[in-house]
């Protein structure tokens, strides 16, 4: 079946460093992602939308200039936290469409990210 | 109000019980309606689509009231392996942006 990549599966690093994640559909092409954040006995919650090609779309409360996304190719988004702190320690994970509409959303293994 | 809403749990039942999980969601213009489940530490993973008529897939069953914006899943004869959180999940329509519950914890006991 389809799977969706990510990487890397957990990384840790100094306050004010910038971290970048990728996600990777691997036997699909993915016109939309979704990247989401999920911090310890709480729900996911819906960072942002990434479309190839264009902006990616930001949910209420999430700044664009903290989080920027790239979706260059149909198989690849990329979630760069930047100047990251303590608090964006988090779980975060990418999910990803088919381009051909099958209706499922398939989810990255997700990556774990803790801010010293 | 929150959007989708779960019995906060956690739940803690012996092997062979029957365990269901409620769940109310706030937009009524929610069209789609999943189960996830989710191991510690993992992404989470697709149990069932909910349908309005209800749907079963083996020990599972799905059902979906939407005049009183309910879901439920059922949980037959439960095994050690469906040790998990359970995420409701629903989505406004077909841009599959999804909106999750906070999760209920099922810890099967042998």
């Amino acid at each position: 079946g389809a799977v969706v990549s990510q990487h890397p599966s957990w990384v840790i690093c100094k306050s004010g460093t910038s971290v970048k994640i990728e996600c990777r559909s691997l036997d699909f092409q993915a016109t939309t992602m979704f990247w989401y954040r999920q911090f310890p006995k709480q729900s996911l919650m819906l960072m942002a939308t990434s479309n190839e090609g264009s902006k990616a779309t930001y949910e209420q409360g999430v700044e664009k200039d903290k989080f920027l996304i790239n979706h260059a190719s149909l198989t690849l988004s990329t979630l760069t936290v930047t100047s990251a702190h303590p608090e964006d320690s988090s779980f975060y994970i990418c999910s990803a469409s088919s381009s051909r509409g099958s209706g499922e959303l398939f989810f990255g293994e997700g990556s774990r990210l803790t801010v010293l | 109000r929150k959007e989708v809403e779960q019995d906060p749990g956690p739940f803690n039942v012996p092997e062979g019980a029957t365990v269901a999980f409620n769940c109310t969601y706030s937009n009524s213009a929610s069209q789609s309606f999943f189960w996830y489940r989710q191991d510690c530490r993992k992404e989470p993973k697709l149990l069932m689509s909910v349908y309005s008529s209800g749907n079963e897939d083996g020990r599972f069953t799905a059902q979906l009231n939407r005049a009183s914006q309910y879901i439920s899943l059922l949980i037959r004869d439960s095994k050690l392996s469906d040790s998990a959180t359970y995420l409701c999940v629903v989505s406004r329509g077909s841009n599959y942006k999804l909106t999750f519950g906070k999760g209920t914890l099922l810890t099967v006991n042998p």
